[in-house]
Order: C-alpha cells, then sequence, then structure tokens
C-alpha cells in the first residue's frame, strides 16, 4: 500500500468554478476525514467518514461544500462556486477505527487551491 | 467544544541542544488520546508521537517524548539531541472522534 493519495496536488481556478478533489485512503483503514489548512495554520476538521457514512460536518462546512464516499473506499470533496476564501490546501487523512492504530491519522500530500 | 493551544508560534535551536514545545488543552472528557504531528516544510504531516490520557506513563519515541500533566491539561513535547531534520511545523492534537489540532509551533533546527 502506498498510503494516502490526492488528486490533483495542485488547483488553479477562478472565482465562480466548481472544483472536485479525490483521495485513496489506505485500503485497511475505514475511517476518512477531510481537513482545511491554510498558510500557517493548524489543520481545521471538515468532515469525517466510516464506511460510507458521513459521520459528522464541521460547521465550517457551508452549503457549496459536499463530500461522498460511495462504496466506502475513495472520497470526493466537491466545492460549489468557488471564492478567494476557499484558497487553502485541502488534506485527507484516513485511520482504523478500532484496536491499536485507532485514530493515529495518516495523512495525504494534500491537494492546494487556488482560487483568482 | 475541545481546544488546543500551542503558545508559541516559532521556536529555534541550535543543533544537537534540547528543546520543549508546549501545549495546553480543555476538555471535560477523562479518556481520551493526545498527539503530536511533525509538518516538515512542502511534505505532509506525520505523526510523531501519542499519548493516552488513562496512562499516567509519559510516551517516548526515541529521541521523542511528552511531559504529559492531566490535571493541569498540559501536553509537551520534549526534542533531545535536535537534527537539522526535525525542522518542520509541530502540531499538538487532541482526540474527539476527529483530531482537533493546535495552531502549530515552527521549529527551526540550526546548524
Amino acid at each position: 500500500d502506498t498510503g494516502v493519495s490526492q488528486d490533483p496536488r495542485h488547483k488553479i481556478t477562478k472565482r465562480g468554478q466548481n472544483v472536485t478533489f479525490r483521495c485513496d485512503p489506505i485500503s485497511e483503514h475505514n475511517r476518512l476525514y477531510w481537513y482545511r489548512q491554510t498558510l500557517g495554520q493548524g489543520p481545521e476538521f471538515l468532515t469525517y467518514f466510516q464506511n460510507e457514512a458521513q459521520l459528522e460536518k464541521s460547521r465550517l462546512l457551508s452549503d457549496r461544500f459536499s463530500a461522498e464516499r460511495p462504496k466506502g473506499s475513495f472520497s470526493t470533496l466537491e466545492i460549489q462556486r468557488t471564492e478567494q476564501g476557499d484558497s487553502a490546501m485541502y488534506l485527507c487523512a484516513s485511520s482504523f477505527s478500532r484496536g491499536p492504530g485507532a485514530n493515529v491519522l495518516t495523512f495525504g500530500a494534500g491537494s492546494r487551491l487556488t482560487v483568482l | 467544544a475541545q481546544t488546543v493551544t500551542q503558545s508559541q508560534p516559532e521556536m529555534s535551536v541550535q543543533e544537537a541542544e534540547t528543546v520543549t514545545l508546549s501545549c495546553t488543552y480543555d476538555t471535560s472528557e477523562s479518556n481520551y488520546y493526545l498527539f503530536w504531528y511533525k509538518q516538515p516544510p512542502s511534505r505532509q504531516m506525520i505523526l510523531v508521537i501519542r499519548q493516552e490520557a488513562y496512562k499516567q506513563q509519559n510516551a517516548t519515541e526515541n529521541r521523542f517524548s511528552v511531559n504529559f500533566q492531566k490535571a493541569a491539561k498540559s501536553f509537551s513535547l520534549k526534542i533531545s539531541d535536535s537534527q537539522l531534520g526535525d525542522t518542520a511545523m509541530y502540531f499538538c492534537a487532541f482526540e474527539d472522534q476527529k483530531l482537533v489540532f493546535g495552531q502549530g509551533t515552527r521549529l527551526t533546527i540550526n546548524p
């Protein structure tokens, strides 16, 4: 297993466009998390899944953001009608929900979004 | 809601010195996990060390150790014999079904 993969690594878009990010977690992990990180700040939680169920969404996540994990494997994060304030690094992480490795998150390299 | 505070935005030490990064948190829970993660420049976040709150013994991983003071809700990270490769952002995190991160400390190890 090569770890958590995120695609694309970089995305530049114009304000008002829609963007979609994909995350492929470690295959054995049943939990998948999305975070947003701006320069020099700690990651902010957006949402997480256990298998295909979305268990929690942050109040930071406006209606323009939607995340899915349809088969409990990869996940997508879509941002509609992007705004300049959406510019950030979007981090995906995965983990087990039980056992000695529970809640030890393995992070991907992130998808950097720039909204012009 | 749980909060995590890192009061040192930046620190800088010489190679081979020992450095301690501070972290405090707020929770009403009695059993939980605390973490330190490292994010090197332009690289992904990796786990440094984990502490279970019900364990009184402080966690240690090679040159990295923690000082966990449950009553004071304090969780500091000590890096001994610091190396150039330790240069990174360090984030303290509290586990509450998901991780809640502090603002980070930018650590620079100088040759």
